[in-house]
């Protein structure tokens, strides 16, 4: 059972907007940021957004991140089939004192 | 650019200790605001944080792995170790050592090693 929850799946055609979530609570999300990863198959993961919103060097600006409250959201416009891959959320636990993830979400891009 | 390779046995068997290493290619490990993590990822589920080290040798480790997990630094080596005690199937997964980034509030891995499967069976 992961300490941040995602849906298990998300799917897409190719050029829509997708959107997957990501659910907290106030000793993460609620006062932490949030970091996403895009995982594909038989590869480790790569960092896609870190501090909520903010994009690594090399990320197209498809990808993008928000949060409000206790949960977070990655946004990913103009879908391409190379986009099909597992996604997690992360925050730092206040809590736990180290970093929590999301279940993951897999996309499949129809 | 920072490259990171995992190492170690891909076998261990059950109640022995699990020990892989990463080592730190393209900068040096001793870098200030970088934690040195691991993390693993059973066959088909999400990802689990195990812990981290400084420079300085502070740890943070995973409240659930605390009794059984040890890491280590050596920077003369540019390389950060894992040992896993008294290892059972459950902790059958791929591991990965990343570099952690740390800020007020904040904290992201980035760049991931490639990752190492380790299975533990007879």
């Amino acid at each position: 059972q992961s300490v941040l929850t995602q849906p298990p799946s998300a799917s897409g055609t190719p050029g829509q907007r997708v959107t997957i979530s990501c659910s907290g609570s106030s000793s993460n999300i609620g006062s932490n940021t949030v970091n996403w990863y895009q995982q594909l198959p038989g590869t480790a993961p790569k960092l896609l957004i870190y501090s909520d919103n903010q994009r690594p060097s090399g990320v197209p600006d498809r990808f993008s991140g928000s949060k409000s409250g206790t949960s977070a959201s990655l946004a990913i416009s103009g879908l391409q089939s190379e986009d099909e891959a597992d996604y997690y959320c992360a925050a730092w636990d206040d809590t736990l004192y180290g970093p929590v993830f999301g279940g993951g979400t897999k996309l499949t891009v129809l | 650019q920072v490259q990171l390779q995992e190492s170690g046995p891909g076998l261990v068997k059950p109640s022995q200790t699990l020990s892989l290493t990463c080592t730190v290619s393209g900068g040096s490990i001793s870098s200030s605001s970088y934690y040195w993590s691991w993390i693993r990822q059973p066959a088909g589920k999400g990802l689990d944080w195990i812990g981290r080290i400084y420079t300085s040798g502070s740890t943070n480790y995973n409240p659930s792995l605390k009794s059984r997990v040890t890491i280590s630094v050596d920077t003369s080596k540019n390389q950060f170790s894992l040992r896993l005690s008294s290892v059972t199937a459950a902790d059958t997964a791929v591991y990965f050592c990343a570099r952690g980034h740390y800020g007020s509030g904040t904290f992201w891995f980035d760049p991931w090693g490639q990752g190492t499967l380790v299975t533990v069976s007879s």
